[in-house]
């Protein structure tokens, strides 16, 4: 079965800090690939998604993900954070074109100190 | 995200008794899902619909039970059988099509005393 791991669990960091989140995953195939952000009492939402094409992919709030397909790894990266990036991270696969349900990674919880 | 709507935001039940969770959607889309956030381990599938009249188990749905009868409404019933049932319940809606982005509902916290 599909696995994501992600390996760090708690990352404080101080603003300005630049930060990269771990993801790696388990299948073999094609995947689509996503990083999700939980800010404190709100929704899920998504940052950036996978799916074809440049590796390198852009999201919301300058926030970047790279591809690396021989690593099974798509981890996220910011230059510098602020404050308001503490939230939690999850990172989500899918299995292409089959299973359409993500498969999550444990999270990371990101606490950035002004 | 706007587009789905969970009630109650926080439930509390007694053990032993089924409860029914909520999750309506005005997206249009035809996939519904529902999984489980514990801390420290993620969100995990606990059913999905991809279709009206039609769903699938997900990795942990025993103890869970669900129906869509309409295409804008996935309920989730967490039953007496479910041993550990304190947990967030997220609902996600997503199209069904091709590579699919799944956008999540505010959750529901159910608290069983």
């Amino acid at each position: 079965a599909q696995s994501v791991s992600q390996h760090n669990h708690h990352v404080i960091l101080s603003e300005a800090a630049s930060l990269e989140l771990g993801c790696n995953y388990s299948y073999g195939g094609t995947v689509n690939l996503f990083w999700y952000v939980q800010y404190p009492g709100q929704h899920l939402q998504l940052l950036l998604k996978y799916f074809s094409g440049d590796p390198l992919v852009k999201g919301i709030k300058g926030f970047e993900a790279e591809f690396i397909k021989s690593k099974f790894s798509f981890n996220l990266r910011k230059p510098s954070v602020q404050w308001s990036d503490t939230a939690e991270y999850f990172c989500a696969v899918n299995e292409g074109p089959g299973r359409r349900a993500l498969t999550f990674g444990s999270g990371t919880r990101l606490q950035v100190q002004p | 995200d706007g587009g789905i709507t969970q009630s109650p935001k926080y439930l509390f039940r007694k053990e032993g008794q089924n409860v029914t969770l909520s999750c309506e959607q005005n997206l249009n889309h035809d996939a519904m899902y529902w999984y489980r956030q514990d801390p420290g381990q993620g969100l995990r599938l606990i059913y999905y619909s991809q279709i009206v009249n039609d769903f699938q188990k997900g990795d942990i749905a025993e103890g869970y039970s669900v129906s869509r009868e309409k295409k804008e409404s996935f309920p989730l019933t967490v039953t007496s059988a479910q041993k550990n049932p304190t947990a967030f319940y997220l609902c996600a809606t997503g199209t069904a099509l091709g590579p699919d982005t799944q956008y999540f509902g505010p959750g529901t916290r159910l608290t069983v005393l």
